[in-house]
């Protein structure tokens, strides 16, 4: 089976910009998590999507938000961007909606804004 | 919500030699605990998981214990070899509608 893939790898954007980043889930998965990687913060929660709905949000502001379609496929949107949203963001994909569940990460798309 | 402690930052241990991190959570309904290694440039990659029913879980040379009551677990890794070394996360499943929350991560370095 594929792994998670995540598109593009890079991205260099100025301030106030938006930026849209896209997550292919394993063959089969349903839920698909996305997570900001920094070297300050560590790995942080942003939201988790299953079955096209919103099931989890993370303590990150109304400028981020994703979506899900219906081929499990998610994108993530930053708007107005942020020197502090540099960062490498990463989505996992797991199989289940259970609560206990294995997650799978993707590459990740590592964003730059100057 | 859930907040995990990991330790120590970082570990150095000599070639062959056993490695322990630690780990701590403050929600008691916290159900899941994974670990993920991450070398330098490359995804996490989930190395072992341990749920809130079972004590201990061996995976050849790596193992994870968990103490329910003190809120803590740890990842024991045996006969290390040169290719342990990378950072190490621990994460916990919380009771509420989070997702994962990670430790600040160990780097783990093995000296030859």
């Amino acid at each position: 089976k594929a792994g998670v893939t995540q598109t593009p790898r890079y991205l260099i954007k100025t301030r106030g910009q938006q930026v849209t980043l896209s997550c292919s889930p394993i063959s089969g998965h349903r839920s698909v998590s996305w997570y900001q990687q920094t070297p300050g913060q560590g790995l942080q929660f942003l939201f988790e999507y299953f079955s096209e709905t919103q099931r989890n949000k993370g303590n990150f502001p109304g400028r981020f938000s994703g979506r899900q379609f219906s081929n499990s496929r998610s994108e993530m949107n930053v708007s107005t961007l942020e020197l502090g949203d540099s960062a490498l963001y990463l989505c996992a994909s797991s199989l289940s909606g259970s609560h206990i569940y294995e997650q799978y990460f993707g590459p990740g798309t590592r964003l730059t804004v100057t | 919500g859930e907040n995990v402690e990991q330790h120590p930052s970082t570990l150095s241990v000599q070639e062959g030699d056993s490695a322990v991190i630690k780990c701590t959570y403050s929600d008691s309904a916290s159900n899941y605990f994974p670990w993920y290694k991450q070398e330098l440039g490359k995804r996490p990659q989930l190395i072992i998981d341990i749920r809130s029913n079972v004590g201990e879980k061996k995976d050849q040379r790596i193992a994870v214990t968990l103490n329910k009551t003190a809120k803590h677990f740890s990842l024991h890794i045996t006969e290390t070899q040169p290719e342990d070394s990378a950072v190490y996360f621990c994460a916990a499943k919380g009771g509420g509608a989070d997702g994962l929350t990670f430790g600040k991560g160990t780097h783990l370095i093995i000296q030859p």
